[in-house]
């Protein structure tokens, strides 16, 4: 039974630029979160989606945009890139109310 | 407002027990988590409380919720070295679909 799988696992961008990661949901889940994570901190949630539409926002700009495919497969995609986009970003999912959010081992972005 | 406040650091040894604690300040919290993240890696689901119980326990992990001082502990027995990691306190107001608010961890190290 796969967990929830990310890619790339690793990714050095530089500033301005443009960045997409992936996820996989864990078999049978139909709702990811996405969650920003920077070093020494708690991750921090994003956004969050299901039935392909953003149901949830957290405080970020609108430079971080998301889609969620039929799939149930994600991508967060981030624009205009800014030194302290750097993190390790998470993708969780989850099924229905009564199941709790499950998380893959995130992406490492690094802006230069 | 929501924010999850936890201790930055516990140092043990091996065998004896660790108690991880966190507090909270959104009485509208409904469910409670404890997430493990080791370097490198992502978080792990350890167990989750809902807010009308007072304790949980699986093997040799023990949650105990006081819902009146909005305070949650995570209790190890026998740590072992592969304990070592961080530990995040996160709270929801239910458990797939809902925005996971974390505390910035604690780090538990445990000496031979």
């Amino acid at each position: 039974d796969a967990g929830v799988t990310q890619s790339p696992t690793h990714l050095i961008k530089t500033r301005g630029q443009q960045v997409t990661l992936r996820c996989s949901p864990k078999s049978g889940h139909d709702t990811v979160s996405w969650y920003q994570q920077a070093l020494g901190q708690g991750p921090q949630f994003i956004f969050q989606y299901y039935e392909e539409e953003e149901r949830q926002r957290g405080n970020f700009p609108d430079r971080f945009s998301g889609h969620q495919f039929p799939n149930y497969s994600s991508e967060l995609n981030v624009n205009a890139l800014l030194l302290g986009d750097s993190a390790l970003y998470l993708c969780a999912s989850s099924l229905g109310l009564e199941q709790p959010q499950h998380f893959g081992d995130g992406t490492r972005l690094s802006i230069l | 407002g929501e924010d999850v406040e936890q201790s930055l650091f516990l140092s043990v040894r091996e065998g004896d027990s660790s108690v991880i604690n966190c507090t909270y300040t959104d009485s509208s919290s409904t469910y409670l988590y404890w997430y493990k993240q080791e370097p490198g890696a992502g978080l792990q689901l350890l167990t989750y409380i809902f807010s009308n119980m007072d304790m949980k326990q699986d093997q040799r992990l023990t949650v105990l919720l006081n819902k009146k001082d909005k305070h949650l502990s995570l209790r190890i027995a026998d740590t072992q070295t592969g304990d070592s990691a961080i530990y995040f306190c996160a709270e929801s107001w239910d458990t797939g679909r809902r925005a996971l608010t974390f505390g910035s961890g604690t780090r538990l190290q445990v000496q031979p």
